[in-house]
């Protein structure tokens, strides 16, 4: 069965530090997205991604956060200069339409900021 | 998107049917609701969506009631591994929009032995 692949699964940084995140979605997906979820709270939607453009993004996706799709299978985040509190489990997600399809969840990049 | 709300815990007996109500009062017409698990902090899993008529698939049922404000997930026989925190989510998709998906704190199912 198709999956939505993330490495690594645990990445830990100093703080200050650049961090790309990366995902190779289902292949005939159109739609990605990226989530977080601080430990013990809720999943938050981040980005979403649509034709080589960002389709939605939530407040807490501000300018030290960028997305890429460098060359048409991955998708990466890039954190510019991580702070403590994105320490975060960082979803990666891929659906085949915007309308009417169901979302498909990697398992994950544990990003630790020390 | 639409507001949902869930009971914050539920048990359920192995192999008895587990039924996981979700209250969605604000849903509008163009408003699909979707349900997602994620079992122990790995990636939420797709479980089920529908618009206005109920829907079945391998995993389990969807029940909408007609005035769209409430829904019912139905795992007909539970079993240990559906231990999860189950998720109600009201969203509108459209072709040209990614949309999102807005979890809340969900259902947290436990399957008891």
């Amino acid at each position: 069965e198709p999956e939505v692949t993330q490495t690594p699964s645990h990445q830990v940084t100093q703080m200050g530090q650049e961090v790309i995140l990366r995902c190779v979605p289902i292949s005939n997906h159109l739609y990605f997205y990226w989530y977080r979820q601080i430990l013990g709270q809720k999943v938050e939607f981040l980005v979403s991604f649509y034709n080589n453009e960002i389709s939605e993004k939530s407040e807490i996706f501000d300018d030290q956060f960028s997305v890429e799709r460098p060359d048409g299978s991955n998708f990466t985040l890039k954190i510019r200069s991580t702070k403590l509190e994105d320490s975060a489990m960082y979803f990666c997600a891929s659906s085949l339409h915007g309308a009417n399809t169901e979302a498909f969840f990697g398992q994950g990049t544990r990003l630790t900021v020390v | 998107d639409a507001k949902t709300t869930q009971p914050t815990s539920m048990d359920c007996a192995e192999g008895r049917a587990a039924n996981l109500p979700c209250n969605h009062s604000t849903i509008s017409g163009n408003e699909y609701v979707y349900w997602y698990r994620q079992i122990h902090s790995q990636g939420p899993q797709y479980i089920i969506h529908g618009l206005k008529n109920n829907e079945t698939n391998e995993m389990a049922s969807l029940i909408i009631t007609e005035d769209r404000k409430s829904s019912t997930l139905i795992l007909p026989h539970a079993t240990l591994r559906d231990t999860a925190v189950y998720y109600c989510i009201v969203s509108r998709r459209e072709n040209t929009n990614a949309g999102k998906s807005t979890f809340g704190d969900g259902t947290t199912l436990t399957v008891k032995p």
